[in-house]
């Protein structure tokens, strides 16, 4: 199973480019990447996934390496509310269900 | 869709009593897993059911736990007996079968035993 790292903590200041790293360097070629958030005492909630092309929506952008060994989450205009834990997940290979949740990235964001 | 619903929101419990979770997962929705999140061990998949049946259970602790799903609306995750140390938050979350598809979260069920 592709496993990911990211670091513990980060701050950003509101109204900044929030820019939060992964790496997957065992990432299979059919894996995708998936980003989720969980702000305090809430479930976690999607906000992405990418398999080789970088991808955009409403709530941020993904960024993956050519060799789909990192990943980069890009939250545009950081907010307050955006102040949460986010984890970078990569999908098990094989399997169309399961998602594993690391230790995530708390992020800090600061007025 | 008023999304995944668990139920209860909160659960304080003795020792040694029965606890059952429930869960509605979103309608339509293929595959429907149980996680527990603890500050030690941050989210833990326990189980997952792949159309009302149980796909990986590896991450069950142990005997005590058990889960089930009798149809595709809805999902019970049981302990007994219970033990302070499976006090934590557990989510149930639903997705649609598609490979990429995104999984939907319910609030959790924090569960206290004393």
């Amino acid at each position: 199973d592709a496993k990911t790292t990211q670091p513990p903590s980060m701050d950003c200041a509101e109204g900044r480019a929030a820019n939060l790293p992964c790496n997957h360097s065992t990432i299979s070629g059919n894996e995708y990447v998936y980003w989720y958030r969980q702000i305090h005492s809430q479930g976690p909630q999607y906000i992405i996934h990418g398999l080789k092309n970088n991808e955009t929506n409403e709530m941020a952008s993904l960024i993956i390496t050519e060799d789909r060994k990192s990943s980069t989450l890009i939250l545009p205009h950081a907010t307050l509310r955006d102040t949460a834990v986010y984890y970078c997940i990569v999908r098990v290979s094989g399997n169309t269900g399961k998602l594993i949740f690391g230790q995530g990235t708390t992020l800090q964001v600061k007025p | 869709d008023a999304g995944v619903i668990q139920s209860p929101r909160h659960e304080v419990t003795e020792m040694g009593q029965e606890v059952t979770l429930r869960c509605k997962p979103i309608s339509g929705h293929d595959y429907l897993f149980w996680y527990r999140q603890t500050m030690m061990r941050g989210l833990e998949l326990l189980i997952y059911f792949n159309n009302n049946v149980p796909i990986d259970d590896s991450g069950m602790p142990e005997d005590r736990f058990s889960a089930k799903m009798p149809n595709a609306s809805f999902s019970t995750l049981k302990i007994q007996p219970s033990e302070p140390r499976d006090s934590a938050v557990y989510f149930c979350a639903s997705s649609p079968g598609d490979f990429g598809a995104e999984a939907f979260f319910g609030q959790g069920t924090r569960l206290t035993v004393v």
